[in-house]
């Protein structure tokens, strides 16, 4: 079956600190893979996609790379905030759409 | 993308009552999903609700304890009935807003605490 696997947190950073969030998965097929970013108290917040292997998805200084090869999804910033604290999820989602299997969530706290 | 809003945002209530969720899309939307978010942990799809036809459930969970509905295009509710303390959670509606879009945008969540 489908699955997504992250590295566990929590993850504890200094400001300007490279970051870098492990993710792998099983999947049937070709699925689209994201990662959503949860502040706390609030809801998910789509951070970045990519759709096919290769594919480099971006935002807000974040990128992660689509790796059939190793079927892996890892999010990484070259320096972090500490706005940047937050739970971040990776997931995949199956051709067609439907249902988003997500991983279990990595926590990121960055001091001052 | 899609603007989404929940009501209510946050509720306490009382073991064996029942609380109804609305989620509301400013855009038309074919698919809404139901998400639980349990204390500390990731999330889990409770069913898809296709405006027309009945939701589909996943497995473990059921109709008679989170009924949905989906009159038209904008809008679903979910039900969490009975309730005990196991159902605190976050409640999270999402939407795909069209066939190629391929992704899921979510509401800010309803956060319910049973005593």
């Amino acid at each position: 079956g489908n699955s997504v696997t992250q590295m566990e947190g929590p993850v504890t950073l200094s400001e300007e600190a490279f970051l870098t969030i492990n993710c792998t998965y099983t999947a049937t097929g070709y699925p689209s893979l994201f990662w959503y970013v949860q502040y706390p108290g609030e809801g998910l917040q789509l951070l970045l996609k990519a759709t096919k292997a290769d594919d480099k998805g971006s935002n807000k200084g974040f990128e992660a790379t689509y790796r059939k090869e190793t079927t892996s999804f890892h999010l990484e910033k070259g320096s972090v905030q500490v706005s940047d604290s937050a739970v971040y999820f990776c997931a995949l989602l199956n051709r067609g759409g439907g249902k988003l299997i997500f991983g279990q969530g990595t926590e990121l706290s960055v001091k001052p | 993308s899609a603007v989404i809003s929940q009501k209510p945002s946050r509720d306490i209530c009382q073991r064996g009552t029942s609380l109804t969720i609305q989620c509301q899309v400013d855009s038309q939307v074919t698919m809404m999903f139901w998400y639980r978010q349990q204390p500390g942990q990731s999330l889990t799809l409770i069913a898809t609700a296709n405006q027309g036809s009945e939701a589909t459930y996943e497995s473990g969970f059921v109709i008679d304890k989170f009924p949905i509905s989906r009159p038209n295009l904008t809008f679903s509710t979910l039900t969490v009935s009975n309730m005990s303390p196991e159902d605190s959670s976050i409640y999270l509606c999402s939407v795909e807003p069209g066939r190629s879009t391929d992704t899921q945008y979510f509401g800010p969540g309803t956060r319910l605490t049973v005593l």
